[in-house]
């Protein structure tokens, strides 16, 4: 069974921490894509890569950094966390062009900022 | 700009009692729309990928449907496992980034 797996289910991290989110995918896919759900916003793109070393900014990258040193594993950084920052982020990949099935989600990463 | 649009934001329904979600988009050119449904606290879930105006597709209870400015999500009889969040999204032919709507929650009551 193909998978996207993120590392945290649920995450308490403190105003100013940095804060690391992880994301691996099994299905060797080029691309890949961290986004952010909030109430009554939908998902919203933070950063997406389409090869290794790769990144471009989506529509809310403010805050966040990325890292994609190998194809599988797509990082989410928090430079430094702060209270607007709680939320549910959500790792995907797809392969080139996205493909017929769109994107393979993880299960998401409940991020509180305190 | 790419505009996809949801409605309504949210449906209760009674076991059995059908209904329709609705996802208008306004792109220039598009490849594909895609369903997903979504529980809670979990990421979504892929059910359709449509192509072209006309193109029906069923899962169990789940019907979607195309035209050329929207799709509609039907759900015939649903049961309270049909309880969820849907989403839609739509890909263009000159991006390969999915633009989602916000998303219809459905609750069906037994």
């Amino acid at each position: 069974d193909v998978k996207v797996t993120q590392s945290s289910r649920y995450l308490v991290k403190r105003t100013g921490e940095k804060v690391f989110l992880e994301c691996v995918q099994d299905m060797d896919h080029e691309n890949m894509f961290w986004y952010r759900q909030d109430p009554g916003l939908g998902l919203r793109l933070i950063y997406f890569s389409y090869d290794v070393k790769m990144k471009e900014k989506g529509d809310i990258p403010e805050g966040y950094s990325v890292s994609r040193e190998k194809k599988e594993r797509f990082s989410l950084i928090l430079e430094s966390a702060s209270t607007n920052q709680t939320s549910m982020y959500l790792c995907a990949s797809s392969l080139p062009g996205t493909g017929g099935s769109g994107y393979t989600f993880g299960s998401g990463t409940r991020l509180t900022v305190v | 700009e790419d505009q996809v649009t949801q409605s309504p934001e949210a449906l209760r329904l009674q076991e059995g009692e059908s209904s329709s979600l609705n996802c208008s988009y306004t792109v220039s050119g598009l490849r594909g729309l895609f369903w997903y449904r979504q529980d809670p606290g979990k990421g979504p879930e892929f059910l359709f990928t449509l192509y072209s105006a006309g193109e029906e597709k069923e899962k169990e209870r789940l019907k979607a449907t195309l035209t050329k400015k929207e799709s509609f999500l039907h759900i015939t009889a649903p049961k309270p496992e049909d309880s969820a969040t849907y989403l839609c999204a739509v890909l263009t032919f000159d991006d390969y980034k999915l633009s989602f709507g916000a998303g219809t929650t459905v609750t069906v009551r037994a």
